[in-house]
């Protein structure tokens, strides 16, 4: 059973459409990262959060640590938001990162 | 705003072989990691490094698996008698401290043939 799950898998949307990702886990962490991997393979942290909310432009990440339970909401979708958006915890006081498989967004324009 | 930089962007190399993976992390950083992604499924975590030694290693990060940080700027990755299941993208990242985020390099394409 993975560790970390990601719903939904896929997601097309249309430009401007308010989107949102959700991220369960199983573990006990001490952290949460949601992390943008584009086509080419590089991967960008977007988000660190430990508990409450993080807001960095039009991109929004919550966590419910009783629920165990994440979101990162993206406002005005864009074209180039179009990559895969991934949820990775830190376990305890291990520093490594546990990922889900990533949610593939598209935003049509 | 400061990178972690890995060299070569594409390794192929014949199975058998041996391959260094070369991550540059940000400098002020005090620990490291290597991840690893086969095509088509998510990011696997393979070893951390702090303080010049291991300080976690998954079950992926066997004998065949070995990293150094030379001279304390590059951190690499060895790969021994390299298997076609290696094939994969492999990730560096560097982290300031323990509540800090991870940054990651742009990643080296490993292809054995």
């Amino acid at each position: 059973k993975n560790e970390v799950e990601q719903s939904p898998q896929n997601l097309t949307a249309q430009e401007g459409e308010f989107i949102t990702i959700n991220c369960s886990y199983s573990v006990g962490i001490s952290a949460l990262h949601w992390l943008q991997q584009h086509p080419g393979g590089g991967i960008v942290s977007l988000f660190m959060l430990s508990s409450g909310k993080k807001k960095h432009g039009r991109l929004i990440a919550t966590i419910n640590i009783q629920e165990k339970h994440s979101s990162l909401h993206i406002t005005a979708s864009h074209p180039r938001d179009s990559a895969v958006y991934i949820c990775a915890v830190i376990r305890g006081s291990q520093g490594n990162l546990i990922f889900g498989k990533g949610t593939k967004l598209s935003v049509k324009p | 705003e400061p990178e972690v930089t890995q060299t070569p962007s594409h390794q192929v190399t014949q199975m058998g072989q041996e391959v260094i993976l070369r991550c540059v992390p940000i400098s002020n950083h005090l620990y490291f990691y290597w991840y690893r992604q086969i095509l088509g499924q998510k990011v696997e975590f393979l070893v951390s490094f702090y303080n010049n030694e291991i300080s976690e290693k998954s079950e992926i990060f066997d004998d065949q698996f070995s990293v150094e940080r030379p001279d304390g700027s590059n951190f690499t990755l060895k790969i021994r008698s390299t298997k076609l299941e290696d094939s994969a993208m492999y990730f560096c990242a560097s982290q300031g401290d323990g509540h800090q985020p991870q940054h990651f390099g742009d990643g080296t394409r490993l292809s054995i043939l």
